[in-house]
């Protein structure tokens, strides 16, 4: 079954980058049929989609956020990562990575790590 | 875009059904959705995906006591025989080639 786990700081001072890892384990991040996704979710409110990679590099993003993330993969790694530039307060939230397959939405989800913005 | 509107709570009693409403926006009703379901403190689980004609694949694990269903631009969530383990968020998701869209999350309360 396959496994997902952020990593990443817990603390990220304002106009700074923050910067998370996705490892994943119990599945190839190459697979085709699927997808890698980024999502947070602000304490007591609801989920938001951040963006997308596939396997091939392509990504798609949160028109919201789009101006200020970058995801990318590693597949030497098994890994895929966020950066989301020029943070604010309102960027704390816990962020999830997840694995999404194609025409069937997200499916599997990691456990989340909750990013503070704060001097 | 399609957008996804759910209420934003709902209860039951123990041992009783649910059912949870996702409705999409207008010229999306074809749209295929998932369900999830997120239990205080922890992180969001897959339950299933929907599709308009009502059929549904649900994920590993996942008890029998919940299915799916649809209406036109309602995608519904049942969950029979109500477990206190049952009380959690539930939000339902789409996405299309470019985006993905999540409801605002439906707050259940099992009494």
């Amino acid at each position: 079954q396959v496994q997902l786990q952020e990593s990443g700081p817990g603390l990220v001072k304002p106009s700074q980058t923050l910067s998370l890892t996705c490892t994943v384990s119990g599945g190839s991040i190459s697979s085709g049929s699927y997808y890698w996704s980024w999502i947070r979710q602000p304490a007591g409110k609801g989920l938001e989609w951040i963006g997308r990679i596939s396997t091939s590099g392509s990504t798609n993003y949160n028109p919201s956020l789009k101006s200020r993330v970058t995801i990318s993969v590693d597949t030497s790694k098994n890994q895929f990562s966020l950066k989301l530039s020029s943070v604010t307060a309102a960027d704390t939230a816990v962020y999830y990575c997840a694995r999404g397959l194609y025409g069937g939405g997200i499916d599997y989800w990691g456990q989340g790590t909750l990013v503070t913005v704060s001097s | 875009q399609p957008v996804l509107t759910q209420s934003s709570s709902a209860s039951a009693s123990l041992g009783s059904s649910v059912k949870l409403t996702c409705t999409l926006s207008s010229g999306h009703s074809s749209y295929i959705i998932a369900w999830h379901q997120q239990q205080p403190g922890k992180a969001p689980r897959y339950l299933m995906k929907l599709e308009g004609s009502g059929s549904y694949n649900k994920g590993s694990g996942v008890p029998d006591r919940f299915s799916g269903s649809s209406s036109g631009a309602d995608r519904y969530l049942t969950i029979s025989n109500l477990q206190s383990e049952d009380e959690a968020d539930y939000y339902c998701e789409t996405w299309d080639s470019n985006t993905h869209g999540f409801g605002g999350g439906t707050k259940l309360t099992v009494l």
